[in-house]
């Protein structure tokens, strides 16, 4: 079975910007987390959604969206980049929320 | 808030068991405890999880205090693979978050 995958894995922006990240769940899991991952501030949760719906919200602005297709694939998006929003975002798949969560590599951004 | 304490850094030799642990004093009694490790530029792996009895699978052991503040990740064989950062991460019952720790830097030497 495949694993997680992101796309792309590495991204470089500059401020005001937007971005979009895309994450393909392994096949059959419906739930698909969203962490960002900091040196200063480690992994944070941003959302999850299952069955198209988000389900679940962290402590981040508005600025940080994000949606699931019927298909399970899941996009995140940032706009009006900041400098701090540089971080790994890391998806991870599951068969219905939070039990064993299967992570992707993560997409590398870098805000300049 | 929900939050786990866990060592910055800990080292280990090869074949040697390792404890990794964890006070994670403010848990409710319906949160469960997870384990997950990062190897460098990966993105993180499930090693094991548990509520209130200790836990066992082929990649570690977990022992959960009486009275749940804290619990311990065992390796019984450590190899150099295992070499990762280690999270002691909360399952909020209530609202089904993670909660992640900092995270243990576990090294290895042969």
């Amino acid at each position: 079975k495949a694993g997680v995958t992101q796309t792309p894995r590495y991204l470089i922006k500059t401020r005001g910007q937007q971005v979009t990240l895309s994450c393909s769940p392994i096949s059959g899991h419906r739930s698909v987390s969203w962490y960002q991952q900091t040196p200063g501030q480690g992994l944070q949760f941003l959302f999850e959604y299952f069955s198209e719906t988000q389900r679940n919200k962290g402590n981040f602005p508005g600025r940080f969206s994000g949606r699931q297709f019927s298909n399970s694939r899941s996009e995140m998006n940032v706009s009006t980049l900041e400098l701090g929003d540089s971080a790994l975002y890391l998806c991870a798949s599951s068969l219905r929320g939070m039990e064993t969560q299967y992570f992707g590599p993560g997409t590398r951004l870098l805000v300049l | 808030d929900a939050k786990t304490t866990q060592p910055n850094s800990m080292e280990s030799n090869e074949e040697e068991p390792v404890h990794l642990p964890c006070n994670h004093s403010t848990i409710s009694g319906t949160d469960y405890i997870h384990w997950y490790r990062q190897l460098p530029s990966q993105g993180p792996e499930y090693v094991i999880h548990g509520l209130t009895s200790n836990v066992n699978n082929r990649m570690a052991s977990l022992a959960i205090a009486e009275d749940r503040k804290s619990s311990t990740l065992i390796l019984h064989r450590a190899t150099l693979r295992d070499a990762a950062v280690y999270y002691c991460i909360l399952r909020l019952y209530n609202t089904d978050k993670l909660i992640f720790g900092t995270g243990t830097r576990l090294q290895v030497f042969p």
